[in-house]
């Protein structure tokens, strides 16, 4: 079965470039959530997403961060323009609405901003 | 303010050692608790844990909650190099799902 679907896996930028993170969650999951991990915070919780409408993006830390999901299979993380404060592992992790399954995470975007 | 506090932070133990790791957790609408085991790339699921007092087990790892005192603890018996790795609670909230994490526990498992 194919788990949570990250590119790239890795993304290596000068700072003040563009920086997109793409997604596409476990077929028939309708629940996205966007976590970024540092050694410092750990993970938190960006952003997430039901039925590919956003419920609470009051993770996203400034307005240099933006998600979309255009469709339930694909998922955007953007951030415009890029700090080095930014470089972190950005995981994307998808599940059922209300059911009792768990969250099932990909293997992550580990992001280094110059 | 919502919180997920794990204990210890970090330790190492020798191989065949048991191991027990330790979270409360304070979240409002809380639902389930939630073990996830780190290696080098994506948290996998471990347990989910919703009433208190009910052991999950899984080959040499066993979890309980205790939804009174608020606290869950991950235990792994017969330790071997292969269980190193940061041990990840989270508190599941809320209608939507949203997971709040701990800091982790990382453990070291040597030969």
């Amino acid at each position: 079965d194919a788990g949570v679907i990250q590119s790239p896996r890795h993304e290596v930028t000068e700072m003040g470039q563009e920086v997109t993170l793409r997604c596409k969650p476990i077929s028939g999951h309708n629940s996205l959530f966007w976590y970024r991990q540092t050694m410092m915070r750990g993970l938190e919780l960006l952003i997430y997403f039901n039925n590919n409408v956003p419920i609470d993006d009051s993770g996203m830390p400034e307005d240099r961060f933006s998600a979309k999901m255009p469709n339930a299979s694909f998922s955007t993380l953007k951030i415009q323009p890029s700090e080095p404060r930014d470089s972190a592992v950005y995981f994307c992790a998808s599940s059922l609405f209300n059911s009792n399954q768990p969250q099932h995470f990909g293997d992550g975007t580990r992001l280094s901003i110059l | 303010e919502d919180k997920v506090v794990q204990s210890p932070l970090s330790l190492v133990v020798h191989e065949g050692d048991t191991v027990t790791l330790n979270c409360s957790y304070e979240v409002t609408n809380f639902r389930s608790l939630l073990w996830y085991k780190q290696e080098k790339k994506a948290p996998t699921f471990l347990f989910m844990l919703t009433s208190s007092g009910i052991e999950k087990k899984s080959g040499r790892l066993s979890s309980i909650l205790d939804k009174k005192e608020l606290f869950s603890i991950l235990n792994i018996t017969a330790t071997q190099t292969g269980d190193s790795a940061i041990y990840l609670c989270a508190a599941l909230e809320g209608s939507w799902g949203k997971l709040q994490f701990g800091a982790g526990t990382q453990v070291v498992v040597t030969p």
